[in-house]
């Protein structure tokens, strides 16, 4: 079965500095992985997706990922946060079969402060 | 744009109440997905339909979880005999790709339903 854990369920920075937010995987096969954000009362937005292709993935917004098989994980970084960056979000895993099932984290709260 | 389409955005209903979430996905999109979050949760998924056939049923918490998408447009999500675990956000989203090219197009969500159940 597939699955994600994010491993921080709140990260507070500086705006200008950098974000990290972690997350790893556990899939039997090779998975496409997600991140997206969800702002207050708005419905979640897809930052970026890896779908085997390059590792290293840029998305919206100055945000990037990378995929590590040998450590199973999908971290998202941005190298200076923005106080319009506060949000929730949160790494995707899809969950195979034909349907395209997305499975989601708990999610990680960012705070921006300025 | 208009993107996807939720309604009501706020609904309140007593214990044992019955109530109907509607999703107006983004016109043509074949691919429609409803799921669930919990207050600190991420999304949980309930059911999907490609067109107006429900291929996926297999996220439905119980038999009072009901979802149709007769004409392949329109969903409506029915819960019957609300009970206070019902209490979440409820998401749709929808997508232009079939199954097949899934990954190829984002999902598009809308805004959600709140539901609580008192």
């Amino acid at each position: 079965a597939q699955s994600v854990t994010q491993l921080d369920s709140h990260v507070s920075v500086s705006e200008g500095t950098p974000v990290l937010l972690r997350c790893n995987y556990s899939s039997s096969y090779s998975p496409s992985l997600f991140w997206y954000v969800q702002h207050p009362n708005k419905g979640l937005q897809l930052l970026l997706k890896y779908t085997s292709a390059a590792t290293l993935v840029k998305g919206i917004n100055g945000f990037e990922a990378e995929f590590k098989k040998s450590e199973t994980s999908f971290h998202l970084t941005k190298p200076s946060a923005h106080m319009s960056d506060a949000a929730e979000y949160f790494c995707v895993v899809s969950g195979g079969g034909s349907q395209g099932n997305l499975i989601f984290g708990k999610g990680t709260k960012l705070s921006v402060k300025p | 744009g208009a993107g996807v389409s939720q309604s009501p955005r706020y609904k309140v209903a007593k214990r044992g109440q019955d109530v109907a979430l509607r999703c107006d996905p983004i016109s043509g999109h074949v691919s429609l997905f409803w799921y669930q979050q919990a207050l600190g949760q991420g999304p949980e998924f309930l059911t999907y339909f490609q067109n107006e056939a429900q291929l996926d049923k297999s996220g439905l918490p119980s038999d009072r979880f009901f979802a149709e998408r007769p004409e392949g447009s329109v969903s409506t999500l029915k819960i019957q005999r609300t009970q206070q675990e019902d209490s979440a956000v409820y998401l749709c989203a929808s997508s232009l790709a079939t199954r097949r090219g899934f990954y190829n197009s984002p999902l598009h969500f809308g805004n959600g339903t709140r539901l609580t159940v008192t």
